[in-house]
């Protein structure tokens, strides 16, 4: 079974730039829920949707950040101007029904110069 | 509001010896679920386990296994005659099991273990 898949792996871009990261949840999972991780803070819940609706997204650090997910099989996060301090690794996370676990992608490493 | 404490921030242990991570958490939800991940070197959260608040039981799964105590609000995870590909960052979380934020995720700050051949 395929797992989430995050693209791309590995970003490096210029502050200023636009930047998207994309992930696609496991066939079926009805929530998703992107991830930022720093050494800093450690992991941290950016915004999570439910049926492709989001609900709680008190963890986006501030406007450049925004986040859809225009179908059950696809969602993006997106950082506009990116700055430095937007590098961290992005995990996104996709569970099922009910009270199943949450599985992860393998994460996008972003690097912003 | 939910807190997880993973008080050991890292561990060096040496091949075939057993190590246990601690856990502790705080919540007012009557029902709630715990959970332990882990990250390789490699970067990528695998989910281990999955426990509820209803169910004390010990659970062993090969070398892995948990101590979950209600009265002590932890959930200890130990590793039996561990190998240096036990080498990682681990990860205790809690989530509620209703409400507004249903399924999200509380992670602790993780315990480095370092398994040295």
């Amino acid at each position: 079974d395929a797992g989430v898949i995050q693209s791309p792996r590995h970003e490096v871009t210029e502050m200023g730039q636009e930047v998207t990261l994309r992930c696609k949840p496991i066939s079926g999972h009805n929530s998703l829920f992107w991830y930022r991780q720093t050494m800093m803070r450690g992991l941290e819940l950016l915004i999570y949707f439910n049926n492709n609706v989001p609900i709680d997204d008190s963890g986006m650090p501030e406007d450049r950040f925004s986040a859809k997910m225009p179908n059950a099989s696809f969602s993006t996060l997106k950082i506009q101007p990116s700055e430095p301090r937007d590098s961290a690794v992005y995990f996104c996370a996709s569970k099922g029904f009910g009270n199943q676990p949450q599985h992860f992608g393998d994460g996008t490493r972003l690097s912003i110069l | 509001a939910q807190k997880v404490t993973q008080a050991q921030t890292e561990i060096s242990v040496v091949e075939k010896e057993d190590v246990t991570l601690d856990c502790v958490y705080e919540t007012r939800d009557t029902t709630y679920y715990l959970f332990w991940y882990k990250q390789p070197p490699s970067g990528e959260l695998v989910f281990l386990i999955r426990r509820n608040s209803f169910d004390e039981q010990n659970e062993i799964s090969g070398r892995y296994s948990w101590n979950f105590q209600k009265s002590t609000s932890s959930f200890n995870f130990t590793i039996t005659a561990s190998q240096v590909v036990d080498s990682a960052v681990y990860f205790c979380a809690l989530s509620n099991a209703g409400g507004t934020s249903y399924g999200k995720l509380t992670f602790g700050q993780g315990t480095i273990l370092t398994v040295h051949p």
